[in-house]
């Protein structure tokens, strides 16, 4: 079993959707959550970071950590066609460095 | 400013042959790391410098691949006697921070695709 789950989609979704992404975890460790977004032939850019439980908003998109069931949530609002992309959730250890990702979704927005 | 830059962007190797791949992190940027990308799979860790010190190479999947930055800056991946196992995209990432801390960024370049034949 992998430490992060992620569903690989692909996700289709119409201009103007709100779409949700998530991931699963098993390492009660992870303190920092993080959603990257990687288009083709590129590297991830990282788009939403959040330490611990809570929410962190940033324009359309919202980040959501839920540390108790191990879940986090990427949503974005009002999605467009720019947002089609491979969305990746990473996750570290307080005192660690290296990235622990999911599989990455496959989005693609429809205009 | 200039991001972080790899090379070769592509490179295709024969079974058997030794490859290396090369990393330019941001300036000035400590730490840097070392992923592999496998088809339709998220970025795997390899391994992490601090400056020239190697402090974890616990990805690294076999001791075919050997990792260097031997003045704390660039740095090189090396692949011996590839296999086909080894095709995957290898991604440098670098970032600003010694140590972890909540604003622990690390900034991808943009690949290096690998494909053995």
């Amino acid at each position: 079993q992998k430490e992060v789950e992620q569903d690989p989609g692909p996700l289709s979704v119409p201009e103007g959707a709100i779409v949700s992404l998530n991931c699963t975890y098993s390492n009660s460790a992870f303190q920092y959550f993080m959603w990257y977004r990687q288009y083709s032939r590129k590297g991830p850019e990282l788009l939403m970071y959040t330490y611990s439980s809570g929410n962190k908003e940033d324009g359309r998109f919202t980040a959501q950590v839920d540390k108790s069931s191990k879940y986090i949530s990427l949503f974005i609002r009002d999605s467009q066609p720019s947002d089609s992309a491979t969305y990746l959730c990473a996750m570290r250890g307080t005192g660690a460095n290296n990235l622990f990702f999911g599989t990455g979704t496959r989005l693609t927005v429809i205009p | 400013g200039a991001g972080v830059s790899q090379s070769p962007r592509y490179k295709v190797a024969k079974r058997g042959q030794d490859v290396a791949l090369r990393c330019d992190p941001i300036s000035g940027h400590v730490s840097l790391f070392w992923y592999q990308q496998a088809l339709g799979q998220g970025p795997e860790f390899l391994t992490y410098f601090q400056n020239e010190a190697q402090l974890d190479k616990s990805g690294l999947p076999s001791d075919r691949f050997f990792a260097e930055r031997p003045e704390g800056s660039v740095s090189t991946l090396k692949i011996q006697r590839t296999q086909q196992e080894d095709s995957a995209v290898y991604l440098c990432a670098s970032s600003h921070h010694r140590t972890s801390g909540s604003d622990h960024e690390q900034f991808f370049g943009p690949g290096t695709r690998l494909t053995v034949l």
